[in-house]
């Protein structure tokens, strides 16, 4: 089992669009859940970050942690073609080095 | 624009050359990491750097190696080449060494003929 699963998608929606992207882990002791955004040929770029269970929120995004289901979602409301990029989970323990272990990304498509 | 440089944004070799990937953090970062990034494997953890030392290895080959020089750039030096070994090398740099914010640069595309 790998630690960090990703449902590769590809996911495509219309615009206005309410997206729920997932990731399931393994190692319970990851405390710091982080999702990235990668557009084609890019860089990925840091989206949000939340450190242990609960729910975080900027602007359209909201990041959500369940711990005892080691299960951690992103959910984008009101999708805009802007937002078509694959994202990527990643998490680490706390402390020690700093390996992020990352998902395989979801591919979203939001389409006009 | 990450901040975050990396040359060259291509390069294409032959089985069993070598070559060397640099990388230049964001002005004042300290730290520098290597990623993999293939599709059969997603994007894989190489290798970090802080303040010229190695602080953290990940699933880095030992055809692999890695060094960060006096003014933080990095360079990532790859051997004994594979067809397997083609993908993107992205290069990311955070401030301090246990930053959850890494800024990833654009990656250079490695192709093994």
């Amino acid at each position: 089992q790998k630690e960090v699963e990703q449902d590769p998608g590809p996911l495509s929606v219309p615009e206005g669009a309410i997206v729920s992207l997932n990731c399931t882990y393994s190692n319970s002791a990851f405390q710091y859940f982080m999702w990235y955004r990668q557009y084609s040929r890019k860089g990925p770029e840091l989206l949000m970050y939340t450190y242990s269970s609960g729910n975080k929120e900027d602007g359209r995004f909201t990041a959500q942690v369940d711990k005892s289901s080691k299960y951690i979602s992103l959910f984008i409301r009101d999708s805009q073609p802007s937002d078509s990029a694959t994202y990527l989970c990643a998490m680490r323990v706390q402390g020690g080095s700093e390996k992020l272990v990352f998902g395989k990304g979801t591919k979203l498509t939001v389409n006009p | 624009d990450s901040g975050v440089t990396q040359t060259p944004k291509h390069l294409i070799t032959a089985t069993g050359q070598r070559v060397t990937l640099r990388c230049s953090p964001r002005s004042g970062d300290l730290s520098v990491y290597w990623y993999q990034q293939s599709l059969d494997q997603g994007l894989q953890f190489l290798i970090q750097y802080y303040n010229g030392e190695e602080r953290a290895k990940g699933n880095i080959l030992e055809r692999f190696s890695a060094q960060q020089f006096p003014d933080l750039h990095s360079e990532l030096n790859l051997s004994s080449l594979e067809l397997g070994d083609s993908a993107l090398y992205f290069c990311a740099s955070s401030p301090g060494d246990v930053n959850n914010e890494q800024f990833f640069g654009p990656g250079t595309r490695l192709t093994v003929l």
